[in-house]
């Protein structure tokens, strides 16, 4: 198994520009989750997906979008970058909810300039 | 979202013993405590988890207290290699806090 993969690994964004960050997991988990790291700090949920289809708003919402069509997928589209949102950004997955170990991908590092 | 606190840094040396302690006082019935790892430049990978008393693994243990408003990460005879941001989750729909950073010395 391959885990929680993410692409890309690096990206730097003009203000006003959009983009999507891939997530897949390939464990068949139900849960799935993006975070958002900040330097020094800890992570900030911003949106998760307890399955197929469905969506909900983590912590930090604002500026993002997400989509769940498949179960392994879970997409992050920045809709218009600002500089705020430079950042580290992970996505993680876990079997049925965020109580159950999260698995975690090895994170994109967005610069907006 | 359920918040716990932690202190913010420790500072320990080789061949100790680590007790980091983490303060959930919200913990809803259900809740788990789950603690992560996280080492510079990677995700967060879970170390241990859980509910009440004591458990223990190949790498912790975690002592839970019966109120449950608390719990404590006990990370044995540490190495350099041990030096990391370690995260406390009131498992549920949470965040993880800024968490402690642990800087282990020679």
């Amino acid at each position: 198994n391959a885990g929680v993969t993410q692409t890309p690994k690096f990206q730097v964004l003009k203000t006003g520009q959009s983009m999507t960050l891939q997530c897949a997991q390939d464990m068949n988990h139900e849960y799935m989750s993006w975070y958002r790291q900040d330097p020094g700090m800890g992570l900030r949920l911003i949106h998760y997906s307890v399955g197929a289809g469905i969506t909900d708003q983590g912590e930090v919402p604002n500026g993002y979008n997400v989509s769940r069509s498949t179960t392994e997928d879970f997409p992050l589209r920045l809709l218009s970058a600002a500089p705020s949102q430079t950042s580290v950004y992970f996505c993680a997955s876990s079997l049925d909810t965020p109580g159950d170990t999260q698995y975690f991908g090895p994170g994109t590092r967005l610069t907006v300039l | 979202l359920a918040k716990t606190t932690q202190p913010i840094s420790m500072d320990s040396y080789e061949g100790q013993e680590v007790n980091i302690t983490c303060s959930h006082n919200n913990i809803a019935t259900n809740d788990y405590i789950t603690w992560y790892q996280q080492f510079p430049s990677q995700g967060p990978r879970f170390i241990i988890q859980g509910y009440k008393t004591k458990v223990t693994n190949e790498v912790a243990s975690l002592f839970i207290p019966a109120d449950r408003k608390s719990s404590t990460l006990s990370l044995p005879r540490v190495s350099l290699s041990d030096t990391a941001v370690y995260y406390c989750l009131q498992a549920g729909k949470s965040t993880f806090g800024d968490g402690t950073t642990l800087t282990v010395k020679p």
